[in-house]
């Protein structure tokens, strides 16, 4: 079945350092990637997402690549902030799952001043 | 604008006993989803409902019941709370199912079995 790996945290940084979080996904087909972000105490809120190979998403300086050759979809910010310490979901979305996610087991990043 | 409301936010349960969880969306979306959240699990679906007076299992269906009466509202049952229940509960909802569109979630019922 349809799958999403991501990388296991926590994941610590000082602030202004680069970040990435690495997904790699199995599906049959070609899914719609997402990556959701989880506040402390909140629900899941849309990151970034892509529909088809090659492209791009990107929101708030973070920006992921969708790659079809090697099933990747891992995320980077280029200089982070004590403000997006967070839970990252990567997941996927396949034709005719009737919107249901596949979801990663999630990495927590704490950003330290 | 409120989106997906999730009711109690909290809530602890002894063995056994029973709830409802409520979650109304505002959005007029057709698909609605519960998922549990467990640590080092990611988020798993337990029911959807791809329309008003429908309901489907997901990943993870036992123990639990659900039902969508009405467009806005899906609600979700535990009989007999068993610990293996505790977990964070996210409401989630869709407007076409479209495997394109991002899922717009609740904020979350923390649930307690003892």
């Amino acid at each position: 079945g349809d799958s999403v790996t991501q990388m296991e945290g926590p994941v610590t940084l000082s602030e202004e350092a680069f970040l990435t979080i690495n997904c790699t996904y199995t599906a049959t087909g070609y899914p719609s990637l997402f990556w959701y972000v989880q506040y402390p105490g909140e629900g899941l809120q849309l990151l970034l997402k892509a529909t088809k190979a090659d492209d791009k998403g990107s929101n708030k300086g973070f920006e992921a690549t969708y790659r079809k050759e090697t099933t990747s979809f891992h995320l980077e910010k280029g200089s982070v902030q004590v403000s997006d310490s967070a839970v990252y979901f990567c997941a996927l979305s396949a034709r005719g799952s009737q919107g249901n996610l596949i979801f990663g087991k999630g990495t927590k990043l704490s950003v330290k001043p | 604008n409120a989106g997906v409301t999730q009711t109690p936010k909290f809530r602890v349960l002894k063995t056994g006993q029973s709830m409802t969880l409520l979650c109304a969306q505002d959005m007029n979306h057709e698909y609605m989803y519960w998922y549990r959240q467990d640590p080092g699990m990611g988020l798993r679906l337990i029911h959807y409902s791809v329309g008003e007076g429908t309901t489907a299992k997901g990943e993870v269906p036992d123990g639990y019941n659900v039902s969508r009466l009405k467009k806005q509202n899906f609600l979700l049952g535990l009989e007999s709370a068993a610990p293996s229940q505790t977990s964070v509960y996210f409401c989630a909802s869709i407007g076409d199912g479209s495997y394109n569109s991002p899922l717009h979630f609740g904020n979350g019922t923390r649930l307690t079995v003892t």
